[in-house]
């Protein structure tokens, strides 16, 4: 059965401080894996990564992808209380012979940022 | 980032009516359109999954006659809860990806209140 395990479930950190969130995964038919950020309505895109050891870089956040051991790593530095919200990780896979894909969805990691 | 509308944000019904939920891509032609329910503290489930002018694919557990979505055009998808139930209360949200199906752009979700 396909799965996505993030972790860890829940972070709490000071402002400054680093993070560095899990995704590991077992997906028959991987395409691609995503990360999005969640806070009080739905999720937000961040990264797309499909090719192993190229890394993603959005500002503080940055993301790279390990597809021969089957993880991804979300980090932000200087965190801010802005950061405080569910970082959800996805895996794209193809789930017929139509080329269709769909997510299969992570637990979410949790992360409060206090001042 | 790619635009996507819901209509409504939120919806409060009594037991028993039908509630409609549109999903709208603003700037790009969605050929696929995804379905997602979400309880409080649980990651994104997936409901079904429609192509543009065929008929939705549903996930195991998810009733057909209890979930009717249309996707009438490439750019709005329909989800009817019909004959709500208080189980039914949730939040919705829906997702488009344009024809290479790479990245799914999420609306801002429904929170539906059945009474």
């Amino acid at each position: 059965e396909d799965k996505v395990v993030q972790s860890p479930l829940s972070l709490v950190v000071h402002e400054g401080d680093t993070v560095t969130l899990n995704c590991s995964y077992e997906v028959t038919n991987f395409r691609s894996l995503l990360w999005y950020k969640q806070e009080k309505k739905a999720p937000t895109f961040l990264f797309m990564l499909t090719s192993s050891g190229i890394e993603k870089k959005s500002g503080r956040l940055s993301s790279i992808l390990d597809k021969k051991e089957l993880f991804s790593i979300l980090n932000i530095t200087a965190t801010q209380t802005g950061d405080s919200a569910i970082y959800l990780c996805a895996v794209a896979a193809f789930f017929n012979a139509g080329n269709n894909r769909k997510l299969i969805w992570g637990l979410g990691t949790s992360l409060a940022v206090n001042p | 980032g790619a635009v996507v509308s819901q209509h409504p944000s939120r919806v409060i019904c009594k037991s028993g009516t039908s509630v409609k939920i549109e999903c709208r891509s603003l700037d790009f032609q969605a050929t696929t359109m995804f379905w997602y329910r979400q309880f409080p503290k649980q990651s994104l489930m997936l409901m079904a999954t429609s192509n543009e002018g065929s008929k939705a694919t549903y996930e195991q557990g998810v009733e057909k006659d209890k979930f009717l979505i249309n996707h009438a055009s490439l750019t709005l998808s329909t989800l009817t809860v019909t004959s709500a139930h208080p189980e039914d209360s949730s939040f919705y949200i829906c997702s488009a990806a344009g024809l290479t199906q790479e990245t799914q752009y999420f609306g801002p979700g429904t929170r539906l209140l059945v009474l």
